[in-house]
């Protein structure tokens, strides 16, 4: 079974300063790795994705990640947060192989960014 | 290309009701997936579907809820007798191969009063 826990369930930070919500995750399996957002009123986004290659993985809207194997994490950053990045951040897991093809996700965070 | 809709947007019905949720997947996605988010928990998972097939409907929460895919086009979930803790929002997401991320469509927020 996998798992993902997201640390923080909310974030509040102001515009222009840098931001990371952090994510780590079980499995006994090799996985996939994905953040996706969830602006108000909006559907799910992708944000990035890790399959495999090198470990820092750029996203859109100036988000990245890294993917930390030892430490089972998958953090996403921004130098600089706009107030349009407010929105609820999901961090997920799916198996890269085998016919399981489901997302595993966390909690989500919530991030808020002030003027 | 066109995303993958769902409707109604939002659904108000009382207990005991029948609802069904539509999803609409991007034309060429065989795989079909719903989830849903109860208030306040994480999304999970309820089934997914190779094209007409059921591959996995572990997450089915009990028999009151029917997934189906006509000739692996659309999709609806249906749901009865909808009970209170059925409330929450229902998505859908496709994808065309393994790894290439999914498309998710908005939800339909579920109210069952």
């Amino acid at each position: 079974a996998q798992s993902v826990t997201q640390l923080d369930s909310q974030v509040p930070v102001f515009e222009e300063a840098p931001v990371e919500l952090r994510c780590n995750y079980s499995s006994s399996v090799s996985v996939y790795l994905f953040w996706y957002v969830q602006y108000p009123n909006q559907g799910l986004q992708l944000l990035l994705k890790y399959l495999s290659g090198s470990t820092l993985v750029k996203g859109i809207n100036g988000f990245e990640a890294e993917f930390n194997k030892s430490q089972t994490s998958f953090h996403l950053r921004k130098p600089s947060v706009h107030i349009s990045d407010t929105a609820e951040y999901f961090c997920a897991v799916s198996d890269s192989g085998g016919s399981n093809y489901k997302l595993t996700f966390g909690k989500g965070t919530l991030l808020t960014v002030n003027p | 290309e066109a995303g993958v809709t769902q409707f109604p947007s939002h659904s108000v019905i009382e207990k005991g009701q029948t609802v069904t949720l539509r999803c609409d997947p991007i034309s060429g996605h065989d795989n079909l997936y719903w989830y849903r988010r109860v208030m306040g928990k994480e999304i999970k998972f309820l089934l997914h579907f190779v094209k007409e097939s059921k591959q996995d409907e572990s997450g089915m929460p009990n028999n009151r809820f029917l997934a189906e895919r006509t000739g692996g086009t659309y999709s609806t979930l249906k749901v009865q007798p909808a009970e209170l803790e059925d409330s929450g929002v229902y998505f859908c997401a496709t994808q065309r191969d393994r790894g290439v991320g999914y498309t998710f469509g908005s939800g339909t927020r579920l109210t069952v009063v």
